[in-house]
Order: structure tokens, then C-alpha cells, then sequence
């Protein structure tokens, strides 16, 4: 069965504090592996795409990087705008549907 | 362009009422999708389309019905509604049906008593 596992469920850095996300999956084969941004009472935003393994996607103070097992979305210097819930979603070879781990919520402290 | 829109954006119903949540996109996407959040369990698949008149099931479709009659539209009807739908739910689209990302709408809070 496809799944897909985001860890930690909560993380608080302080305010150039340095870290890292993880999304690991499961599927019989990757079609891609997207990480979203989102604010509380809104929907989801786009973020990243990342298609095979040993790809690497960078935006201002995001990376995100995939290998065969997992994609880790690397926080540089955070700031507190950057405080929110952070999803990863897979969609496998085969199907049409996508999957979507439960979050990270990062809070970064002034 | 609007992206995707969903109306209403909060609705109140009572135990056995029937609605419908309007989800409408301007991108001419092919792929829409409906999910709904609930604290601890991230986004579920509801029900999903790869072109007009093409829908199948998602991971909870219970409860649910859809239809795609236009690339535009896509609503999403609660037959007869339940306090375990109680929950936010999001439309989604993407331009392509594999592969590709998608952009969600603003979602709909809905309150079941």
C-alpha cells in the first residue's frame, strides 16, 4: 500500500536556527513527490516538484532533496514568516491519485 | 485568472441535510480533486476527475457524489450529512493528470450538528 510518513509532527527553531524536514514513502514506483506550504485557514501552496532521485529544488530559504526512500526539505536561517504547516503529498506510477502525509508545523521563534 | 474558487466558505448544516460545495478553476486543468483535512489526519482523496464526464473514488468517497459535466466545474454533493463529515474541505487542480502539480482553492469549513 502507498504511503507516505512526515516527521516531526511539530518542530519549534528559533529564528536562524537550521533544520530539516523529512517525508518518508512508499510506493511501487515514484511519478512524483510534492512538498506544500500552509497557513493557517488556508489552502495549500505549492512549493516544490521532485521527480527522481538525486534531485535538488531550492527557493530563497527552502531545498528540497529526494532520494528512493525519502525527501527531506532542508530550512536555512528560518524566519518567523516562515512558520507554518509543511505537507508532502507522493503520486505513484499506476494510479492517479495523490498522497498525502499528515504534516510538519514549524514555529519559528523571534 | 482566479485560480480555483470554492464556495461557500463556511456552512452550517443539520444532521440529514443535503448541500452542495461548488469548486470551479479557469486554468482549463483537466485534473480536479477533493479532499477533506481533519486535525491528525491530513488531506484525504474524496473523489477525483481526469476530464469531463471521467470521475472515480479516492480514499474516503463515502457519503459523497461528484460529477464533471465541464472542464470548469466540479461540485461536490453531501447526500444526506453526517456530524462525522464535519471538516474543511479543499478542492484542488492540476494541469495534467500525472505528474503535476496542484494548486488548491481556499476551502470550505463545514459544520454538521
Amino acid at each position: 500500500e502507498d504511503q507516505v510518513t512526515q516527521s516531526p509532527e511539530a518542530l519549534r527553531l528559533q529564528e536562524g536556527e537550521s533544520s530539516s524536514l523529512n517525508c518518508s514513502y512508499t510506493v511501487s514506483g515514484l511519478r512524483g513527490l510534492f512538498w506544500y506550504r500552509q497557513d493557517p485557514g488556508k489552502g495549500p501552496e505549492f512549493l516544490f516538484t521532485l521527480y527522481s532521485a538525486g534531485e535538488e529544488k531550492e527557493k530563497e530559504r527552502l531545498k528540497a532533496t529526494l532520494t528512493k526512500k525519502e525527501s527531506f526539505l532542508h530550512i536555512t536561517a528560518p524566519k518567523p514568516e516562515d512558520s507554518a504547516t509543511y505537507l508532502c503529498a507522493v503520486q505513484a506510477i499506476g494510479t492517479y491519485k495523490y498522497i498525502f502525509g499528515t504534516g510538519t508545523r514549524l514555529k519559528v521563534l523571534a | 485568472n482566479a485560480g480555483v474558487t470554492q464556495t461557500p466558505k463556511f456552512q452550517v448544516l443539520k444532521t440529514g441535510q443535503s448541500m452542495t460545495l461548488q469548486c470551479a478553476q479557469d486554468m482549463n486543468h483537466e485534473y480536479m480533486s477533493w479532499y477533506r483535512q481533519d486535525p491528525g489526519m491530513g488531506l484525504r482523496l474524496i473523489h477525483y476527475s481526469v476530464g469531463a464526464g471521467i470521475t472515480d473514488q479516492g480514499e474516503v468517497p463515502n457519503g459523497y457524489n461528484v460529477s464533471r459535466s465541464t472542464t470548469e466545474d466540479f461540485p461536490l454533493r453531501l447526500l444526506s450529512a453526517a456530524p462525522s463529515q464535519t471538516s474543511v474541505y479543499f478542492c484542488a487542480s492540476s494541469r495534467d493528470r500525472v505528474g503535476e502539480t496542484q494548486y488548491f482553492g481556499p476551502g470550505t469549513r463545514l459544520l454538521v450538528l
